[in-house]
């Protein structure tokens, strides 16, 4: 069983508001990573991370931010949240040289700006 | 072009049938090929992973590369209401350190 964690699941807020979403893993993966995730949409790449101090936008544009100062922790901030930041957020954690390219999600935090 | 198409259903199926998944993709790069099974309101969890072409077998599933074709599959046999869930094909070129590169996900629901 995976052991990664997101925190808060739902979060409903006004536009303007900061937010940090939180994810931890005790799996002790080097690899992290956030997508986005739209109903009937691909899931997106918006940040990862190769390890502590190591962080890198991802493939769809995003105005969130991350940090990665242990290992087992990368939350990510919107400094002001809008109404296009509507999503599902899911974080993942991956182990460095695994063959499979498996990826361990959390079970998601789902964001509504009004 | 995406670069990876998936139909995304909903596709509804009794009890015990066979149940076909499909991608199409069109980066020839992609070496890994994986299928997530996400539950409502959880997380994708690995199902199946392939690498380069061939088949892969566990249990009732199997996991069908074809690079000539650009196309991969999943087959569910016999398959459960507990199979019921979204199912992603996902991607990687070797060198992406497992970027992966998701299809939208087919949702999948077996009915009893």
């Amino acid at each position: 069983e995976a052991d990664i964690y997101q925190t808060p699941r739902y979060l409903v807020i006004g536009t303007g508001k900061k937010i940090t979403l939180e994810c931890s893993q005790t799996m002790g993966h080097d690899k992290m990573y956030w997508y986005q995730q739209d109903p009937g949409m691909e899931l997106h790449l918006i940040h990862y991370s190769y390890g502590v101090n190591s962080t890198e936008k991802g493939d769809l544009s995003s105005e969130s931010t991350v940090s990665r100062i242990r290992t087992e922790h990368f939350p990510l901030t919107l400094e002001s949240a809008r109404p296009s930041h509507t999503s599902q957020y899911l974080c993942a954690s991956g182990r460095q040289g695994a063959d499979t390219g498996e990826l361990f999600f959390g079970e998601g935090s789902r964001l509504t700006v009004l | 072009q995406k670069e990876v198409e998936q139909d995304p259903g909903p596709l509804s199926v009794p009890e015990g049938a066979i149940v076909s998944l499909n991608c199409t993709y069109s980066n020839s790069a992609f070496q890994y090929f994986m299928w997530y099974r996400q539950y409502s309101r959880k997380g994708p969890e690995l199902l199946m992973y392939t690498y380069s072409s061939g088949n892969k077998e566990d249990g009732r599933f199997t996991a069908q590369v074809d690079k000539s074709s650009k196309y991969i599959s999943l087959f569910i046999r016999d398959s459960q209401p507990s199979d019921s869930a979204t199912y992603l094909c996902a991607m990687s070129v070797i060198s992406s350190n497992y970027k992966l590169t998701f299809g939208k996900g087919t949702l999948l629901t077996v009915n009893p």
